[in-house]
Parts: C-alpha cells; structure tokens; sequence
C-alpha cells in the first residue's frame, strides 16, 4: 500500500508564495501528480514529477525528492482564485494508477 | 487538451434505482478509464479500472455487482449503481488515460443523490 500525507488547510495572504508540502511511502514508485480541485468541481492536472528536482511552470512549481519521499508544490504570487484543493497522488508499479492523498485546502485572502 | 465528459452532472434519484453514469473521452482513445467516489471534504477513492474490452478491476471493498462498469469503447465507460441506496449519495469523477502517457484526464463528475 501508500501512505501519503499532506496538511489538511493552509492559508496564505494574496499576492504571497505558500508552498504545500507532501511526503509518501511506498515501493516501486514511478511518479508523483499535483492536482488542483475547486470545490463541486473534478481535479485538474497541475503537474507530474518522476525524477528530482525542480519543475516550474508560469507561478506554480513542483519539487519531488524520491530518496526522502517527499514533494512541494509551490505557488507564487498567490491571487484568490488559488483557494482550493491541492491534491498529492503518487503512482508506483506497473499498473501507474495514482493513489491520491486526503487534499490540501488552501484558503487565500486579501 | 484532453476532454472528458460526463453524463449526467447531476441526478437525483429514488431509493432502489438504477442509476447510469457515462464517461466519455472527446477527442483522444482511452484505453484505461478510471472511476472515483468522493465525499465532501475528502480525498478520491478508486473504485474500479476498466480496461477497453475487458473486465473491470474492482478495488478492495467495491462491490461489483452493484457498481457495475462497463467499457465497451475506447471512447465509452459507463457505471452503474444498481439498486442505489441513500448510503451511495457521493461525487463520482471518471478519468481517462489515452494509450501513450501516464497522465489522467477528468471528467467534470456526476453528482448522485438518493433520496
């Protein structure tokens, strides 16, 4: 099995960086996925790492370090449409069906 | 993109009902669909993998026989919950996966509320 924990709520201030963090256990893993999911909505993809390091994309960037089984999501120059939740999944084994953590809520106010 | 849709948003329905869900993939071949449960506040669950022109792969507590998946295209799965009970209200979200990559696609999710 996986475990995967991430916060439960963050907030942060408009305009701010706030980074969510994410640490797993498990083997045979093969990568990991950050999606965003606005409430009463389905999740949108943000980001999928398999090696270390790294990845930005425009404000949001995401680092994985496989050996400590730990990954960050990072958003820049938060604004409010930010509030949402950020979901940690990790795929491992053949099959890469991703496993998905409880979600980080991420509250942004002015 | 990657479109996925669902069908339909939102149902409400009688104890006892069948309920049909669809799930299709609009402008890619999705080998490998997928569909969640979620309830407020919480995390998807996998309940099942369904592979184009094979059984589905049921996870561990899902009943197949009342979540019934079907995934007779590569652009087609539906789910249907028979016999829905009060205790199957959720948000259920489909996912696709085109035959290169590893990515999921997801649908906008059905909302289903048995009364």
């Amino acid at each position: 099995g996986q475990n995967i924990d991430q916060p439960t709520e963050m907030t942060a201030t408009e305009g701010a960086i706030v980074q969510i963090n994410c640490t797993y256990q498990t083997s045979g893993f093969n990568g990991l996925f950050w999606y965003q999911q606005h409430a009463g909505e389905a999740p949108t993809f943000l980001s999928y790492n398999v090696l270390d390091g790294l990845e930005e994309k425009g404000r949001f960037s995401s680092f994985l370090s496989r050996s400590k089984g730990y990954s960050y999501l990072l958003l820049k120059e938060l604004q409010m449409k930010d509030s949402a939740s950020y979901l940690c999944a990790v795929s491992s084994g053949g099959s890469y069906i991703p496993t998905f953590g409880r979600g980080t809520s991420l509250i942004v106010h002015p | 993109g990657a479109v996925v849709s669902q069908h339909p948003s939102r149902v409400i329905c009688k104890s006892g009902t069948s309920v049909k869900i669809e799930c299709r993939s609009l402008d890619f071949q999705a080998t490998t669909m997928f569909w969640y449960r979620q309830f407020p506040k919480k995390s998807l669950m996998l309940m099942a993998t369904s592979n184009e022109g094979s059984k589905a792969t049921y996870e561990q507590g899902v009943e197949k026989d009342k979540f019934l998946i079907n995934h007779a295209s590569l652009t087609l799965s539906t789910l249907t919950v028979t016999s829905a009970h009060p205790e199957d209200s959720s948000f259920y979200i489909c996912s696709a996966r085109p035959a290169s990559g590893n990515e999921q696609f997801f649908g906008p999710g059905t909302r289903l509320t048995v009364l």
